[in-house]
C-alpha cells in the first residue's frame, strides 16, 4: 500500500537534547512537507522541500532542521533552540508543489519530560 | 493575521441534513484551495479541491463552492452521516507561484448526532 509513514507515533525529549522525527513516503512524491500543530491551531508550516537536495524555510523554521537526500525520506530534527517542542508534527507530500492536494502521514506527538 | 479563516469554531447537524462549512480569505494571490477532515490523533485526510478557474466542484456527497469576489468558499456535505464527525480545516494556496505550501485555517470542529 502506498502511504506516508511518520515514526514513532509518540517521542519524548529531554530538556537540551536533539531528537529526529522520521517521515518515508512510497508515493513516488516530489514535494514534501513538514507542520506543526498547536491545540486549537490550524497547521502551521515548519520546512518543505520540492525535489530532492533542495528545502525552504516555512513560517516557523527556527529551532528546526532538515535534509532531503532521498526522494522517499524528509527528517525533521527538532533541535535544542525550539524554545517550546511540544506538538503534534504532521509530515505530508504531493505529487509536485503546484495544483496537488497534500496527503498526510498519522503524526508524531513530541512532549518534554 | 490570519489569511484563511474558519471563523465559526463548532458546528452541530441532524442526520440526513446538509452541513454547510465556511471559510474567509484575505490573500488574493490564492488560487487553490482545498478541505481536508481531521480525526484526533491522525492526520487530515484530503476531501477536495478547487481552482480559482472554477466557482463550484462535486465529488459525491461533498461539494466545495469558491466565491472570489468575497474571497469566501464552502463545503456542503449532503446528507450528513455520523461518520462525518470530525474537524474540518480549509486550506489555501498560492499554488501559481513557487511556492505551493498550504496556509489552514484553524478548523471547525463538525458533530452529526444521529
Amino acid at each position: 500500500d502506498g502511504g506516508i509513514t511518520q515514526s514513532p507515533k509518540y517521542l519524548f525529549r529531554k530538556e537540551g537534547q536533539n531528537v529526529t522525527l522520521s517521515c518515508e513516503q512510497n508515493l513516488n512524491h516530489d514535494a514534501m512537507y513538514w507542520y506543526r500543530q498547536d491545540p486549537g491551531q490550524g497547521l502551521r508550516l515548519i520546512y518543505y522541500s520540492q525535489i530532492v537536495n533542495d528545502f525552504q524555510k516555512g513560517d516557523i523554521a527556527e529551532g528546526y532542521s532538515v535534509s532531503r537526500e532521498k526522494k522517499e525520506s524528509f527528517p525533521l530534527t527538532v533541535t535544542s533552540a525550539q524554545k517550546n517542542p511540544t506538538a503534534f508534527y504532521l509530515c505530508a507530500s504531493s505529487i509536485t508543489a503546484q495544483y496537488q492536494p497534500q496527503h498526510f502521514g498519522d503524526g508524531t506527538r513530541l512532549s518534554i519530560l | 493575521d490570519q489569511q484563511v479563516k474558519q471563523n465559526s469554531p463548532s458546528l452541530s447537524v441532524q442526520e440526513g441534513r446538509i452541513s454547510i462549512l465556511n471559510c474567509d480569505y484575505t490573500n488574493s494571490m490564492f488560487d487553490y484551495f482545498l478541505w481536508y477532515k481531521k480525526y484526533p490523533a491522525e492526520g487530515p485526510t484530503f476531501l477536495i479541491s478547487i481552482s480559482s478557474i472554477k466557482d463550484k466542484n462535486e465529488d459525491g456527497r461533498f461539494t466545495v463552492f469558491l466565491n472570489k469576489s468575497a474571497k469566501h468558499l464552502s463545503l456542503h456535505i449532503v446528507p450528513s452521516q455520523p461518520g462525518d464527525s470530525a474537524v474540518y480545516f480549509c486550506a489555501a494556496s498560492a499554488a501559481g507561484g513557487s511556492q505551493g505550501n498550504l496556509i489552514f485555517g484553524k478548523g471547525t470542529k463538525l458533530s452529526v448526532k444521529p
